[in-house]
């Protein structure tokens, strides 16, 4: 079946740091991959998404690339602020309309 | 706001009891889906509806819990009999396609 596992939290950072978090990926077809961020008291929100291969998703200086070969989905920021702490959830659809999600991993920027 | 919208917002019910929570997805959105979320995990699927009709319910959805969306519109989660196990985050989502769901803030629910 499909799956998704995520890199597990939670991650601290500093003002100005370089975030990664890893997202690997199992399915059986050619799933579109997505993250999406949870900001605390509020509901998911699409951060971006890639649908096929090479593809690269970004906005709000977030970016992931989609790599078959390696089955992976990494979101990465070149500079996070404080407005970045929230949970993020890499999923991937396989199909029509079923998303799978990561566990989520908690990310907590200081000033 | 034209976002999707979910009711009530927290539910604190006895074990045993019934509950039922609303969804009003985007309007226009043909597709409408369930999810459920426990502390520290990632949603997870429940159920589909394309227009009124539900395509595809978990095998997370028990007997216990049945879902509809009447007119292609809102639609309600009911849980009957209600277990500690039971307690968590409902989600809602929607879309008009196959690629993108938007999801309202979500139903807590507390079973005693």
């Amino acid at each position: 079946g499909n799956s998704v596992t995520q890199m597990e939290g939670p991650v601290t950072l500093s003002e100005e740091a370089f975030l990664t978090i890893n997202c690997t990926y199992t399915a059986t077809g050619y799933p579109s991959l997505f993250w999406y961020v949870q900001y605390p008291g509020e509901g998911l929100q699409l951060l971006l998404k890639a649908t096929k291969a090479d593809d690269k998703g970004s906005n709000k200086g977030f970016e992931a690339t989609y790599r078959k070969e390696t089955t992976s989905f990494h979101l990465e920021k070149g500079s996070v602020q404080v407005s970045d702490s929230a949970v993020y959830f890499c999923a991937l659809k396989d199909g029509d309309y079923k998303l799978s999600f990561g566990a989520g991993t908690t990310v907590t920027v200081r000033a | 706001d034209t976002g999707v919208s979910q009711n009530p917002r927290h539910k604190i019910t006895k074990r045993g009891q019934n509950v039922t929570f609303r969804c009003d997805p985007i309007s226009e959105h043909n597709r409408l889906y369930w999810y459920r979320q426990t502390l520290g995990q990632g949603p997870e699927f429940l159920t589909y509806f394309q227009n009124e009709a539900q395509l595809e319910k978990s095998r997370l959805l028990s007997d216990r819990f049945s879902a509809e969306r009447p007119k292609g519109s809102f639609s309600t989660l009911e849980i009957q009999r209600t277990e500690q196990g039971d307690s968590a985050m409902y989600l809602c989502a929607s879309s008009s396609t196959s690629v993108e769901q938007f999801f309202g803030p979500g139903t807590r629910l507390t079973v005693l």
